[in-house]
């Protein structure tokens, strides 16, 4: 089984603090993607990354970066993080393969005071 | 840009069919997923469509018309255990990203 792990499911940090989300995935997929989930907007691509290295940006990039430096791991970071980034967090995976499905983290649940 | 629509929430009978629509608008389509996500759990693949027609998964099935950007999921034989929310994603570009729809709420009832 694919597995995808975070490093934190509840987290809280304060407002201007830099914030890391961590994810690991197992299966050697090239593709990860960080996405954050907010009632009533669903789940919105912040950033993704197609190989060690590469970045693109999502839908909401602003106020976030990422780090890819090897297969396996895909960072989220907050700059400075804000009480408008209080939502939760989603890390995924997939192959490069068309029509393959994406793999998810269980989620980290950041508050933000 | 993307838009993809879907009903906020829908309640069903236990036992019964219930039918998800999903419409959307994209450039570069290159499939469209159907996910569930129990409340607090992570989303979970339930099927694939690149092709129109209809797709079989045991109790769900999932249908895509790329000429209409309409899709539905259809659930028999209701469980109390298919309460979650169903997520339609869609597919496109290059690099294939992945937009997805802001889920439907799906409440099965005694």
């Amino acid at each position: 089984d694919v597995k995808v792990t975070q490093s934190s499911r509840y987290l809280v940090k304060r407002t201007g603090e830099k914030v890391f989300l961590e994810c690991v995935q197992d299966m050697d997929h090239e593709n990860m993607f960080w996405y954050r989930q907010d009632p009533g907007l669903g789940l919105r691509l912040i950033y993704f990354s197609y190989d060690v290295k590469m970045k693109e940006k999502g839908d909401i990039p602003e106020g976030y970066s990422v780090s890819r430096e090897k297969k396996e791991r895909f960072s989220l970071i907050l700059e400075s993080a804000s009480t408008n980034q209080t939502s939760m967090y989603l890390c995924a995976s997939r192959p490069t393969d068309v029509g393959q499905t994406q793999y998810f983290g269980p989620g980290t649940r950041l508050l933000v005071l | 840009g993307q838009n993809i629509d879907q009903p906020t929430e829908m309640t069903a009978t236990e036992g019964a069919i219930v039918q998800i629509n999903c419409t959307y608008q994209t450039s570069g389509f290159n499939g469209l997923f159907w996910y569930q996500q129990h409340a607090g759990e992570a989303p979970t693949f339930l099927s694939y469509n690149v092709l129109d027609g209809l797709e079989e998964k045991g109790r769900f099935s999932s249908f895509l018309s790329r000429s209409k950007g309409y899709s539905y999921l259809l659930l028999k034989e209701l469980q109390m255990k298919d309460s979650a929310s169903y997520l339609c994603a869609v597919g496109s570009g290059g690099y294939q990203k992945v937009t997805f729809g802001t889920g439907t709420k799906l409440q099965v009832i005694p």
